[in-house]
């Protein structure tokens, strides 16, 4: 049961380019979400999804554009990468979002924007 | 809104000694309350949660936590620290109501053999 990956684990690109990372869980979970890591700020939510073809900004979302036509699938795509969205990105799944629920997190991708 | 604060950065403790990661908390409302662990190049995985009830969580790995409501405290604990233990341990929180888990920025601690 392979659970949750993101692809790829790395990637560096240059200013102005289109990039675009993947997240693929297994679990069948309802609720899927894009968090970005940086110093000193902690995890913080860019999209949340709640089932296919729902979708819904979170706290940073700006320059950032995700889609979700299959359960499974929740891809997060930088339009046109900037220095500041260098980061690590991690994507979650949950079966719900009920106060109850966990998240459960994928391995990372560390994204660098030249 | 809802925040967490995690005042320590880093806290380095000896192996077999007892562990504390601190972790306060404002929100609107009850309180839901997480620890997360992460090691190098992995994502973060669950450690344990406050929902209601007994103020005393227990978790993953001998890890247990402590709600405190008058404090407005979720510290994560641990009778006897291990080097394996060495990490970054995310407290979060969520309101009710609320879509999303708000996290703190993260403690790092490492366990000294």
């Amino acid at each position: 049961d392979a659970g949750i990956t993101q692809s790829p684990r790395y990637k560096i690109t240059e200013t102005g380019r289109q990039v675009t990372l993947m997240c693929h869980q297994t679990w069948s979970h309802s609720y899927m979400f894009w968090y970005r890591q940086d110093l000193g700020h902690g995890l913080r939510l860019i999209y949340y999804s709640a089932a296919a073809d729902i979708t819904d900004k979170g706290e940073v979302p700006d320059g950032y554009v995700v889609s979700r036509s299959k359960t499974e699938n929740f891809p997060l795509t930088l339009e046109s990468a900037t220095r500041s969205q260098t980061s690590v990105y991690f994507c979650a799944s949950s079966t719900g979002t009920g106060v109850s629920y966990e998240q459960y997190f994928g391995p990372g991708t560390r994204l660098t924007v030249t | 809104a809802q925040s967490v604060a995690q005042p320590e950065d880093q806290v380095n403790v000896a192996e077999g000694n007892p562990l504390t990661v601190k972790c306060t908390y404002s929100v609107s409302g009850n309180p839901y309350l997480f620890w997360y662990v992460q090691y190098p190049n992995r994502g973060l995985q669950f450690l344990l949660k406050y929902i209601t009830g007994d103020n005393l969580v227990k978790g993953s790995y001998g890890f247990e936590a402590e709600f405190n409501k008058s404090q407005t405290s979720f510290h994560l604990k641990k009778p006897s620290a291990l080097v394996s233990d060495s990490a970054l341990y995310f407290c979060a929180v969520r309101e009710s109501g609320a879509n999303n888990l708000f996290f703190g920025t993260g403690t790092r601690l490492t366990v000294i053999p």
